[in-house]
């Protein structure tokens, strides 16, 4: 069965950061392209990043609007990939989700955790 | 303001065929890498259809996908009450060599 466990949301003040996990089990993370997306209640769906699984080129990139205060990261032995978030401002509240993506020449695989909430606020 | 223009809300009866579309450029749309989503209330979003056209398995043919120019289009024939919902479109947009996501589509059932 295949499972996206997202974790490290909370409250958190504006100016601070936050670590964000997402534990992957059940397909071939080490190859899975890991894509982070965010929606602020009541909104659509906004793309932060993504990292490239294993012998893929061009390895992480970001929304523009957000690049600066978002890293993401790998750890293909613990199947983890994390999004740190430096200088959290009252707008990235939001429900933080993780994508895994792998595909072929036929086919695509795409799959989502259940999301951990963001709150800022002081 | 999103990259992807989708409309924000569609409706229909029972049975009733919907079209949902998705207009952008020949960065994204034009690319061949447009994916529909489908969210219902309280949970993550799930694959419908991806490359346009193909439907991940366990996804019902009565989703299907389709393109013209700069603008791709999700239909759903016989429509049933649990398919109401948020519906998104997305693609990799090679200029901005990044992920974009359409506004969503409310579509309710009658």
């Amino acid at each position: 069965e295949v499972q996206l466990v997202e974790s490290g949301g909370g409250l958190v003040q504006p100016g601070g950061s936050l670590k964000l996990s997402c534990a992957v089990s059940g397909f071939t993370f080490s190859g899975s392209d890991m894509h982070w997306v965010r929606q602020a209640s009541g909104k659509g769906l906004e793309w932060v990043g993504r990292i490239r699984g294993k012998g893929n080129s061009d390895a992480t990139a970001y929304a523009a609007s957000l690049k600066g205060r978002f890293t993401i990261s790998r750890d293909d032995s613990k199947n983890t990939a994390y999004l740190h978030i430096n200088s959290l401002k009252t707008e990235d509240t939001a429900v933080y989700y993780c994508n895994g993506r792998y595909g072929d020449s036929t086919e695509e695989f795409d799959y989502w955790g259940r999301g951990t909430l963001v709150t800022v606020s002081s | 303001q999103s990259v992807l223009t989708q409309p924000p809300s569609a409706s229909g009866t029972p049975g009733q065929r919907v079209t949902i579309s998705c207009s952008g450029s020949r960065s994204n749309i034009g690319g061949p890498y447009v994916s529909w989503y489908q969210q219902l209330p309280g949970t993550a979003p799930k694959l419908l259809i991806y490359r346009h056209t193909q439907r991940p398995s366990g996804v019902p043919d009565r989703f299907s996908g389709s393109k013209s120019g700069t603008s791709a289009s999700l239909a759903i024939s016989g429509l049933r009450s649990e398919d109401e919902g948020d519906y998104y479109c997305a693609a990799w947009d090679d200029s901005l060599s990044g992920r974009v996501f359409g506004g969503g589509t409310k579509l309710t059932v009658l």
